[in-house]
């Protein structure tokens, strides 16, 4: 079965970093391009950044410069590191498998909920 | 403001037919696949079409996609309870180099 499973979420206060995981399982990890996708709440879907197979990676305008996406294909596990939060990042933040220039993102995780508060 | 624009919102009676839009530009979906995904309440997003009109595994054909020029839709037909949820279009910028999302349609069936 195929499994992406998101960490690292939490609170975190204002001006702080945050290093999100998602370990995926059940299908060729390094055969795939991945994806972060956010969800404010109450809001709508927001990309965030994808990897490619060769490790070439994109980033939201507006998130650039702040963000670091990257994977273990040996581990199978998806990063995305994210610094100088603010309280516009509170967000649900979801891995999916697969690139918006592709075959779109056709399995999520559950996603992990980002809280940025003093 | 998003990148590609959805109707807010949609309703329709069971057994009805939706159409939902999804409007962008030359640099997105008029150049690139468009895919659509379906967000039931409090749970992740399912991908319902890819590659403009296709469906994965397990996704009735009472739902379809299409494309024309800088628009695409998707047709939902046979409406059920259960498709009650959110609806987001998404697709690749090519000018930008991002991802890019519609506001997202919230589809109640009356």
């Amino acid at each position: 079965e195929v499994q992406l499973v998101e960490s690292g979420g939490g609170l975190v206060q204002p001006g702080g970093s945050l290093r999100l995981s998602c370990a995926a399982s059940g299908f060729a990890f390094s055969s795939y391009p991945m994806t972060w996708v956010r969800q404010a709440p109450g809001k709508g879907l927001q990309w965030v950044s994808s990897i490619g197979l060769g490790g070439d990676t994109y980033h939201a305008d507006s998130l650039k410069g702040r963000l670091t996406i990257s994977r273990d294909d040996s581990g199978n596990i998806l990063f995305l590191q994210v610094n100088s939060l603010t309280a516009e990042d509170t967000a649900v933040y979801y891995c999916a498998r697969g690139g918006m220039s592709t075959s779109g993102l056709d399995c999520w995780g559950r996603g992990t909920l980002v809280t940025i508060s003093s | 403001q998003s990148v590609l624009t959805q109707p807010p919102s949609m309703s329709a009676a069971p057994g009805q037919t939706v159409i939902i839009s999804c409007s962008g530009s030359s640099s997105n979906l008029k150049n690139n696949y468009v895919s659509w995904y379906q967000q039931l309440p409090g749970t992740a997003p399912k991908l319902l079409i890819y590659e403009t009109h296709k469906r994965p595994s397990g996704i009735p054909d009472r739902f379809s996609g299409s494309k024309s020029g800088t628009s695409a839709t998707l047709l939902i037909t046979g409406l059920q309870a259960g498709d009650e949820a959110d609806y987001y279009c998404g697709t690749w910028d090519s000018s930008l180099s991002v991802g890019v999302f519609g506001g997202g349609t919230k589809l109640t069936v009356l």
